[in-house]
């Protein structure tokens, strides 16, 4: 199985600031004959399950603010939240879908400074 | 809209058996893979199966393999999971959720504890 590790585990950001989560997987999630990479992000809200927010690496989900961004290739990812609004506090997890079973990191704890 | 709503989920003890059904509305069911996803109470996500949009093909996490069956019936809409010889590992909450490769709509969940 591939195995997904998130860095950091927790991170306070001050309001309006960038925010920037890792995501790193063990082997490559690149699918050769779309060149897309299979590695997901969600955000989940207490007492809400997981939303989509990107995918294929860097495409936004329907609906989701464009101050959230996706980026990265080969095993190293990273999600970024240029302008951290009070709305974003969440826990943020990466999903590889590249390989049966589908993986996901531990999560990243997003709080406001 | 999309909605998905798990139902089933509730209090067993170990070696128990449970079924979980998901019903699917605001899309059109039958031409979507289906999965079903738990979280466990250290917050972390585990896919535990899913299923072609016929049926024809199941996959499954190596933890629940001879236990957990995935099924689903396209004229009713809905997702089932059968948990049998359940532990009290897999005491989790159980989400269903639309499958594009990433989960693009998830259901609130439906908590399973399994304790004596």
């Amino acid at each position: 199985d591939i195995v997904v590790t998130q860095s950091p585990d927790s991170l306070a950001v001050s309001l309006g600031e960038r925010a920037t989560i890792n995501c790193k997987s063990s082997q490559g999630v690149l699918y050769s004959p779309n060149n897309k990479h299979f590695l997901a992000w969600y955000q989940q809200k207490p007492g809400q399950p997981p939303k989509l927010l990107i995918y294929w690496a860097s495409m936004r989900a329907s609906g989701v603010p464009d101050r959230f961004s996706g980026s990265g290739s080969g095993t190293d990812f990273t999600l970024t939240i240029s302008s951290l609004q009070a709305e974003d506090v969440a826990v943020y997890f990466c999903q590889q879908y590249y390989t049966t079973p589908p993986t996901f990191g531990q999560g990243t704890r997003l709080e406001i400074k | 809209e999309v909605q998905l709503v798990e139902s089933g989920g509730g209090l067993v003890q170990p070696g128990g058996s449970l079924r979980l059904s998901c019903t699917a509305s605001g899309f059109t069911f039958r031409t979507y893979w289906m999965s079903w996803v738990r979280q466990g109470p250290g917050q972390r996500l585990e896919w535990v199966a899913n299923i072609q949009q016929d049926g024809g093909e199941k996959n499954y996490v190596d933890s629940v393999k001879g236990r957990f069956t995935i099924s689903r019936d396209n004229a009713k809409n809905s997702l089932y999971l059968q948990m049998n010889s359940l532990r009290v590992e897999d005491t989790a909450i159980y989400y269903c959720a639309r499958d594009n490769g990433e989960l693009d709509y998830w259901g609130q969940g439906t908590l399973v504890t399994v304790s004596s």
